[in-house]
């Protein structure tokens, strides 16, 4: 299996921009998270999905991130406009169901909004 | 402004040795914990996972310790080696929750 895989590998833009980012989880796993990491604050949950259903969003910063899975291996998340504080790691990650809590990681896309 | 970036502990250990890696988790309801290790540039990555009805489990050099008493966690490696320098969370999960939540991280620095 090739794990999960995200796209861009990198990203940079400018203020404003609409930035999307991609998502292919292990194929087979219900459940696919999105999360961001910074200096500042971590790992942080941003939402996550489960049989391409969004449950919990609640981590999303605000209206300006919006995520979709239209189907079980794809999904995207989005940054409309961008600021420069969306500056981080971005990581999808995705598990199986019931009895396979273990998430694993794609490699993140790391944009940096100018 | 100066920004102030979290502190992430630092262990040294001098290649061969033998090293420990500590993790106070949070919530005393959880009962799956896991292990991951995050290279420079690179996603988390799964290393060992235990469940709460367990104290201790072995895999290939790793050994995680479960005390639930103190809500403590720790991570073994045997002989050290410089493959192993990177940043190691602890990660905790409740039964019949999806959410994960991670530790702030500890920087393993092997020396050769």
């Amino acid at each position: 299996d090739a794990g999960v895989i995200q796209s861009p590998r990198h990203e940079v833009t400018e203020m404003g921009q609409e930035v999307t980012l991609r998502c292919k989880p292990i194929s087979g796993h219900d459940y696919l998270f999105w999360y961001r990491q910074t200096m500042m604050r971590g790992l942080e949950l941003l939402i996550y999905f489960n049989n391409n259903v969004p449950i919990d969003d609640s981590g999303m910063p605000e209206d300006r991130f919006s995520a979709k899975m239209p189907n079980a291996s794809f999904s995207t998340l989005k940054i409309q406009p961008s600021e420069p504080r969306d500056s981080a790691v971005y990581f999808c990650a995705s598990r199986g169901g019931p009895g396979q809590e273990t998430q694993y990681f794609g490699p993140g896309t790391r944009l940096l909004v100018l | 402004g100066e920004s102030v970036g979290l502190h992430l502990p630092t262990l040294s250990v001098q290649e061969g040795d033998n090293s420990i890696i500590n993790c106070a988790y949070s919530n005393s309801a959880s009962d799956y914990f896991i292990w991951y290790k995050q290279e420079s540039g690179k996603g988390p990555q799964f290393i060992i996972d235990i469940r709460s009805n367990m104290d201790k489990r072995q895999g290939q050099r790793v050994t995680v310790l479960l005390n639930k008493t103190v809500k403590h966690l720790s991570l073994q490696i045997a002989a050290t080696q410089p493959g192993d320098s990177a940043v190691y969370f602890c990660a905790e999960n409740v039964r019949g929750y999806q959410k994960v939540t991670f530790g702030t991280g500890t920087k393993l620095q092997v020396i050769p």
